[in-house]
Protein backbone atom coordinates (compact mmCIF):
# COMPACT_ATOMS: atom_id res chain seq x y z
CA UNK A 1 0.00 0.00 0.00
CA UNK A 2 1.80 3.63 -1.21
CA UNK A 3 -0.55 6.47 0.24
CA UNK A 4 -4.42 5.90 0.66
CA UNK A 5 -6.72 3.49 -0.29
CA UNK A 6 -10.13 3.49 -0.85
CA UNK A 7 -12.88 0.82 -1.51
CA UNK A 8 -15.09 -0.01 -3.56
CA UNK A 9 -14.02 1.62 -6.49
CA UNK A 10 -17.64 2.44 -7.54
CA UNK A 11 -20.72 0.94 -5.52
CA UNK A 12 -24.90 1.14 -6.63
CA UNK A 13 -27.12 0.66 -3.94
CA UNK A 14 -30.66 0.78 -3.17
CA UNK A 15 -31.94 2.81 -0.68
CA UNK A 16 -32.50 2.13 2.47
CA UNK A 17 -29.30 -0.31 2.39
CA UNK A 18 -26.32 0.22 4.80
CA UNK A 19 -23.44 0.33 3.08
CA UNK A 20 -19.57 1.39 4.34
CA UNK A 21 -17.07 2.86 2.82
CA UNK A 22 -13.06 2.03 3.23
CA UNK A 23 -10.12 4.01 4.16
CA UNK A 24 -6.64 2.99 4.59
CA UNK A 25 -3.47 5.13 4.76
CA UNK A 26 0.00 3.98 4.80
CA UNK A 27 1.75 7.45 6.24
CA UNK A 28 1.20 7.48 9.71
CA UNK A 29 -0.78 10.37 9.51
CA UNK A 30 -2.94 11.51 12.80
CA UNK A 31 -5.80 13.26 10.71
CA UNK A 32 -8.04 11.82 8.38
CA UNK A 33 -10.81 13.30 6.75
CA UNK A 34 -13.93 12.37 4.35
CA UNK A 35 -14.95 14.61 1.84
CA UNK A 36 -18.00 13.83 -0.93
CA UNK A 37 -18.04 15.82 -4.35
CA UNK A 38 -20.82 16.85 -5.85
CA UNK A 39 -20.97 18.87 -9.88
CA UNK A 40 -21.00 22.82 -9.24
CA UNK A 41 -20.31 22.32 -5.13
CA UNK A 42 -16.80 21.29 -4.27
CA UNK A 43 -15.92 19.40 -1.90
CA UNK A 44 -17.11 19.17 1.41
CA UNK A 45 -16.30 17.77 4.56
CA UNK A 46 -18.61 14.91 6.18
CA UNK A 47 -16.79 13.86 9.23
CA UNK A 48 -12.79 14.57 10.20
CA UNK A 49 -10.60 12.70 12.80
CA UNK A 50 -7.68 14.52 14.35
CA UNK A 51 -6.13 11.42 15.86
CA UNK A 52 -6.80 8.08 16.40
CA UNK A 53 -9.69 7.98 18.97
CA UNK A 54 -11.47 11.04 18.25
CA UNK A 55 -13.90 12.29 15.02
CA UNK A 56 -15.95 15.35 13.79
CA UNK A 57 -18.31 16.38 12.35
CA UNK A 58 -17.88 18.34 9.29
CA UNK A 59 -19.96 20.33 6.72
CA UNK A 60 -22.45 18.28 5.81
CA UNK A 61 -22.49 15.07 8.69
CA UNK A 62 -26.24 13.85 8.50
CA UNK A 63 -26.51 10.75 6.70
CA UNK A 64 -23.30 9.63 7.88
CA UNK A 65 -20.64 7.89 10.68
CA UNK A 66 -17.45 7.53 11.09
CA UNK A 67 -15.00 5.44 13.31
CA UNK A 68 -11.15 5.64 14.33
CA UNK A 69 -10.05 2.87 15.76
CA UNK A 70 -6.74 3.04 14.79
CA UNK A 71 -3.95 5.18 12.76
CA UNK A 72 -4.49 3.52 9.65
CA UNK A 73 -8.45 3.26 9.00
CA UNK A 74 -11.23 5.50 8.78
CA UNK A 75 -14.15 4.04 7.48
CA UNK A 76 -17.74 5.99 6.54
CA UNK A 77 -20.52 4.12 6.72
CA UNK A 78 -24.23 5.29 5.51
CA UNK A 79 -26.70 3.64 8.07
CA UNK A 80 -29.53 3.84 5.49
CA UNK A 81 -28.66 5.27 2.17
CA UNK A 82 -30.96 8.02 0.25
CA UNK A 83 -30.55 8.73 -3.26
CA UNK A 84 -29.31 12.14 -2.35
CA UNK A 85 -25.97 10.48 -0.99
CA UNK A 86 -24.78 9.36 -4.80
CA UNK A 87 -22.07 11.30 -5.47
CA UNK A 88 -17.80 10.67 -5.14
CA UNK A 89 -16.47 10.35 -1.88
CA UNK A 90 -13.21 11.02 -1.30
CA UNK A 91 -10.89 10.16 1.66
CA UNK A 92 -8.09 12.40 2.74
CA UNK A 93 -5.45 12.65 5.67
CA UNK A 94 -3.03 14.91 6.44
CA UNK A 95 -0.17 14.47 9.20
CA UNK A 96 -1.78 16.60 12.06
CA UNK A 97 -4.84 19.00 11.25
CA UNK A 98 -3.05 21.93 12.29
CA UNK A 99 -0.72 21.24 9.13
CA UNK A 100 -2.17 22.38 5.41
CA UNK A 101 -1.33 20.00 3.11
CA UNK A 102 -4.14 16.99 2.94
CA UNK A 103 -3.56 13.60 0.58
CA UNK A 104 -6.46 12.49 -1.23
CA UNK A 105 -7.61 8.67 -2.12
CA UNK A 106 -8.42 8.20 -5.78
CA UNK A 107 -12.14 7.98 -4.66
CA UNK A 108 -15.75 5.80 -4.41
CA UNK A 109 -18.13 6.60 -6.87
CA UNK A 110 -21.36 5.44 -5.06
CA UNK A 111 -24.87 5.58 -6.71
CA UNK A 112 -27.98 5.53 -4.51
CA UNK A 113 -30.90 4.11 -6.72
CA UNK B 1 -21.30 32.35 5.57
CA UNK B 2 -17.80 32.34 4.49
CA UNK B 3 -16.79 31.10 1.02
CA UNK B 4 -14.27 30.34 -1.59
CA UNK B 5 -15.19 30.71 -4.93
CA UNK B 6 -13.58 31.09 -8.18
CA UNK B 7 -14.02 33.69 -11.13
CA UNK B 8 -14.25 31.47 -14.24
CA UNK B 9 -15.76 27.69 -14.18
CA UNK B 10 -13.88 27.07 -17.77
CA UNK B 11 -10.72 28.10 -18.94
CA UNK B 12 -8.92 27.61 -22.58
CA UNK B 13 -5.43 27.57 -23.14
CA UNK B 14 -2.91 27.23 -26.37
CA UNK B 15 -0.25 24.63 -25.30
CA UNK B 16 2.94 26.45 -24.70
CA UNK B 17 1.09 29.60 -23.27
CA UNK B 18 0.82 30.49 -19.37
CA UNK B 19 -2.10 30.18 -18.12
CA UNK B 20 -3.95 32.32 -15.20
CA UNK B 21 -6.62 30.58 -12.66
CA UNK B 22 -7.91 33.23 -10.24
CA UNK B 23 -10.07 32.53 -6.94
CA UNK B 24 -11.68 34.80 -4.45
CA UNK B 25 -11.69 34.22 -0.96
CA UNK B 26 -14.36 36.15 1.89
CA UNK B 27 -12.55 34.70 5.09
CA UNK B 28 -9.77 37.50 6.40
CA UNK B 29 -9.11 35.39 8.42
CA UNK B 30 -7.42 32.48 6.52
CA UNK B 31 -4.12 32.46 7.27
CA UNK B 32 -3.00 29.40 4.71
CA UNK B 33 -4.21 28.36 0.95
CA UNK B 34 -3.39 25.78 -1.48
CA UNK B 35 -3.86 24.81 -4.70
CA UNK B 36 -4.90 21.33 -5.94
CA UNK B 37 -5.02 19.89 -9.72
CA UNK B 38 -7.82 17.33 -10.05
CA UNK B 39 -7.90 15.10 -13.41
CA UNK B 40 -10.44 13.28 -14.75
CA UNK B 41 -11.55 10.11 -12.34
CA UNK B 42 -8.59 10.80 -10.06
CA UNK B 43 -8.51 12.56 -6.15
CA UNK B 44 -7.29 15.73 -6.04
CA UNK B 45 -3.64 16.49 -5.61
CA UNK B 46 -1.44 19.10 -4.16
CA UNK B 47 0.14 21.30 -6.29
CA UNK B 48 1.08 24.44 -4.49
CA UNK B 49 0.54 26.21 -0.80
CA UNK B 50 1.06 29.60 0.33
CA UNK B 51 1.06 31.45 3.83
CA UNK B 52 -0.96 34.62 4.40
CA UNK B 53 2.53 35.88 5.58
CA UNK B 54 3.73 35.63 2.06
CA UNK B 55 2.75 36.96 -1.02
CA UNK B 56 4.46 35.09 -3.66
CA UNK B 57 5.41 31.56 -3.92
CA UNK B 58 7.00 29.79 -6.97
CA UNK B 59 7.61 26.12 -7.62
CA UNK B 60 7.98 24.16 -11.01
CA UNK B 61 5.98 26.02 -13.50
CA UNK B 62 3.92 27.17 -11.16
CA UNK B 63 3.32 30.21 -9.17
CA UNK B 64 1.02 31.39 -6.34
CA UNK B 65 0.15 34.81 -5.98
CA UNK B 66 -1.57 36.22 -2.76
CA UNK B 67 -3.34 39.37 -2.57
CA UNK B 68 -4.53 39.84 1.08
CA UNK B 69 -6.29 43.29 0.85
CA UNK B 70 -8.65 42.25 -2.22
CA UNK B 71 -8.78 38.56 -0.70
CA UNK B 72 -7.71 37.31 -4.06
CA UNK B 73 -5.63 33.97 -4.86
CA UNK B 74 -4.09 33.09 -8.00
CA UNK B 75 -2.09 30.50 -9.88
CA UNK B 76 -0.07 31.06 -12.64
CA UNK B 77 0.92 28.47 -14.81
CA UNK B 78 3.91 28.74 -17.14
CA UNK B 79 4.27 26.99 -20.33
CA UNK B 80 1.61 24.66 -20.37
CA UNK B 81 0.95 21.21 -21.46
CA UNK B 82 -1.50 19.16 -22.17
CA UNK B 83 -0.95 17.01 -18.67
CA UNK B 84 -2.24 20.06 -17.18
CA UNK B 85 -5.34 19.67 -18.31
CA UNK B 86 -7.56 19.20 -15.67
CA UNK B 87 -9.90 20.98 -12.41
CA UNK B 88 -8.14 23.23 -10.20
CA UNK B 89 -9.41 24.19 -7.02
CA UNK B 90 -8.28 26.58 -4.04
CA UNK B 91 -8.92 25.91 -1.03
CA UNK B 92 -8.62 28.19 2.51
CA UNK B 93 -7.78 27.36 5.97
CA UNK B 94 -8.43 29.31 8.88
CA UNK B 95 -6.29 28.36 11.94
CA UNK B 96 -8.25 27.08 14.89
CA UNK B 97 -5.93 25.77 17.43
CA UNK B 98 -5.59 22.37 16.46
CA UNK B 99 -9.11 21.89 14.70
CA UNK B 100 -8.33 23.31 11.31
CA UNK B 101 -10.14 22.64 8.11
CA UNK B 102 -9.99 23.16 4.74
CA UNK B 103 -12.64 24.88 2.46
CA UNK B 104 -12.80 24.02 -0.69
CA UNK B 105 -13.85 26.61 -3.50
CA UNK B 106 -16.11 24.81 -6.76
CA UNK B 107 -12.97 24.38 -9.47
CA UNK B 108 -11.82 26.18 -12.73
CA UNK B 109 -11.99 23.40 -15.39
CA UNK B 110 -8.71 24.19 -17.62
CA UNK B 111 -8.36 22.82 -20.84
CA UNK B 112 -4.74 22.78 -23.20
CA UNK B 113 -5.60 23.19 -26.30
CA UNK B 114 -2.80 21.02 -28.84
Amino acid sequence: IAGITQAPTSQILAAGRRMTLRCTQDMRHNAMYWYRQDLGLGLRLIHYSNTAGTTGKGEVPDGYSVSRANTDDFPLTLASAVPSQTSVYFCASSASSALGEQFFGPGTRLTVL
Amino acid sequence: GESVGLHLPTLSVQEGDNSIINCAYSNSASDYFIWYKQESGKGPQFIIDIRSNMDKRQGQRVTVLLNKTVKHLSLQIAATQPGDSAVYFCAEKKSNFGNEKLTFGTGTRLTIIP
